[in-house]
Parts: structure tokens; sequence; C-alpha cells
């Protein structure tokens, strides 16, 4: 099993170029989310999705968008991106809502935005 | 809004001496879990405390979360420098509720 797998691992952006973070699991989980990490804000939530089919906010969703469009798969979109969203980004998985069972996480994709 | 609370931000500690970060909430927490983030890496679950008062132990980590569920604490005993990293609480206000980070604790191991 390879778990929580995100491409690119790394990525620069000049500010207003679009990308596409993908996120696949292969655990058969209903719930993905998507986090970014600044220096001592710890994880912050951008999107998350409770199945397929379905996204809704986190607590910092401006800027980002999402699509699962498969279960495995939650995309996270930047439409113009700015120095602000410089970041690393965290996708994530589980079976239930968060409260009830942990978090898996993937590796991590490091974006920087000049 | 809900807000998980930290402290310490960092610390430095000899090797063999123990080490704890603590986690305090504006809000009663439904439950509470731990991660752990080695440097460039991912988090990684630790565990979930859910009763008012329970205590979990994994080998020389204890995990505690307080009778009024607002505040939990990690405390590692004698460390190693295998337990450098970052430790994250997030709390969640109602049972599969959104979990809230804590800015994590990041723990650095003098050998």
């Amino acid at each position: 099993n390879a778990g929580v797998t995100q491409t690119p691992k790394f990525r620069v952006l000049k500010t207003g170029q679009s990308m596409t973070l993908l996120c696949a699991q292969d655990m058969n989980h209903e719930y993905m989310y998507w986090y970014r990490q600044d220096p001592g804000m710890g994880l912050r939530l951008i999107h998350y999705s409770v199945g397929e089919g379905t996204t809704a906010k986190g607590e910092v969703p401006d800027g980002y968008n999402v699509s699962r469009l498969k279960k495995q798969n939650f995309l996270l979109g930047l439409e113009s991106a700015a120095p602000s969203q410089t970041s690393v980004y965290f996708c994530a998985s589980s079976p239930s809502g968060q409260g009830h069972s942990p978090l898996h996480f993937g590796n991590g994709t490091r974006l920087t935005v000049t | 809004g809900q807000q998980v609370m930290q402290i310490p931000q960092y610390q430095h500690v000899q090797e063999g001496e123990d080490f704890t970060t603590y986690c305090n909430s504006s809000t009663t927490l439904s439950n509470i879990q731990w991660y752990k983030q080695r440097p460039g890496g991912h988090p990684v679950f630790l565990i979930q405390l859910v009763k008012s008062g329970e205590v979990k132990k994994q080998k020389r980590l204890t995990f505690q979360f307080g009778e009024a569920k607002k505040n939990s604490s990690l405390h590692i005993t004698a460390t190693q420098t295998t337990d450098v990293g970052t430790y994250f609480c997030a709390g969640s206000m109602e049972y599969g509720n959104k979990l809230v980070f804590g800015a994590g604790t990041i723990l650095r191991v003098k050998s």
C-alpha cells in the first residue's frame, strides 16, 4: 500500500500562474483534506471532502479550489498564485470524519510563489 | 472560533532529559489527537484521547487529557535523538467535527 501520494513534491510558480496539486489514496477512505503548513502556525485546513463528488470549505479556503471526481483522488487548484500561498501543502485522508479517526498524511508539496 | 494553543513553541534538551508539551483549548474538547512530524517529513498520528482525565502511555511517551477536557499534555521520559521533531496536538470540539491543530512544539535533542 502506498497510502497517500502527493505530486509534485516541489514547485516554483510566478505570481499569477496556475497549478494543480494532486493527491491519491489507496486506502478506500471516504474523507480527504488539504492543509497548508506555515512556520509557527501549525496545520490549517483549506478544503475537505466527505465523499466522492463533495467538497467543503475549511479554515483558509480563499484562493484555492478543489475537486473530488473519484473517491481516491482529491485535487487542489490555485487559479492565480500569490506569494502568500508559498507554503508546504499536505493532503490527508481518513476513513471517517476528523475526530473519529486518525489522519493519514501524504509527504507534502513545497510550493514557492515568486 | 475554536482555538488550540500549544506551548512551548520550541524546546532544546540534553539527551536523557524529560520533555513536556502542553495543549490548551478555549472551549471544551470532545477528543484530542497527537501527531509527530520529523524534520522534512509529514505528520504521523500518535494517539487519540477521548475520556476526561484519560492517561495513555506508549513506551516513554505519556499522554494526558485534562479533567475538564480543555487541556492535554505529552510527556517524554529520557529523551533520545530519535525523538526530535515537531509535536502537534489537534482538538475537536464535537466528536466528528473538524480538527483544529495547535502550532506545534519543536523538540531538539543534544547528544
